[in-house]
């Protein structure tokens, strides 16, 4: 039961670095999100896909791209990476399915971003 | 756009009750959720809540007001492991099919023996 897996857990960058964030998950859903996770600031949508192909920005989309070429896998790139993007990331997923509107999202265990 | 109030912090004791209260105004409504978040750890879907009413699942239950603006998450028979933070987070009708959700800051629960 893998459900959504992030990877690396843990990461430390320098200011202007860059990196990718992959997740992956086998439940076969049609959507998948980007959240950072701040403290006092609750979960905030970065960049969300509503399927293979297809992404659109979120609430915080700034200094972020991502890419969704496989159904299971949804990307999360940092161009030039800077101090303000420290932070816990967190991948979710959902089904299409019809008549799901209660269907949750499933989130992975986040990755620990420091940038230096 | 969203706005989402639920307490920051609350304190109980094992075997008590606790009622943590969310607010939200949106411009438009499509359910609302409920999760369990430990420290260092992922999200976990407790509840959800669409219609007007209670919505009960073994200890916690989750109540709605559409009207008000307004739910809670009810926890009976509080254990340790329930020490935790819990999310309020709505859905508005302006997510169309994307199923966006906007999440209040968590109310941090801790459980006294």
């Amino acid at each position: 039961n893998a459900g959504v897996t992030q990877t690396p857990k843990f990461r430390v960058l320098k200011t202007g670095q860059s990196m990718t964030l992959l997740c992956a998950q086998d439940m076969n859903h049609e959507y998948m999100y980007w959240y950072r996770q701040d403290p006092g600031m609750g979960l905030r949508l970065i960049h969300y896909s509503v399927g293979e192909g297809t992404t659109a920005k979120g609430e915080v989309p700034d200094g972020y791209n991502v890419s969704r070429l496989k159904k299971q896998n949804f990307l999360l790139g940092l161009e030039s990476a800077a101090p303000s993007q420290t932070s816990v990331y967190f991948c979710a997923s959902s089904s299409l399915q019809q008549g799901d509107s209660n269907q949750p999202q499933h989130f992975g265990d986040g990755t620990r971003l420091s940038i230096l | 756009g969203q706005n989402i109030d639920q307490p920051t912090e609350m304190t109980a004791t094992e075997g008590a009750i606790v009622q943590i209260n969310c607010t939200y105004q949106t411009s438009g409504f499509n359910g609302l959720f409920w999760y369990q978040q430990h420290a260092g750890e992922a999200p976990t879907f407790l509840s959800y809540n669409v219609l007007d009413g209670l919505e009960e699942k073994g200890r916690f239950s989750s109540f709605l007001s559409r009207s008000k603006g307004y739910s809670y998450l009810l926890l009976k028979e509080l254990q340790m492991k329930d020490s935790a933070s819990y999310l309020c987070a709505v859905r508005g009708i302006s997510s169309g099919s994307a199923r966006q959700l906007t999440f209040g800051s968590g109310t941090q629960l801790t459980v006294l023996p």
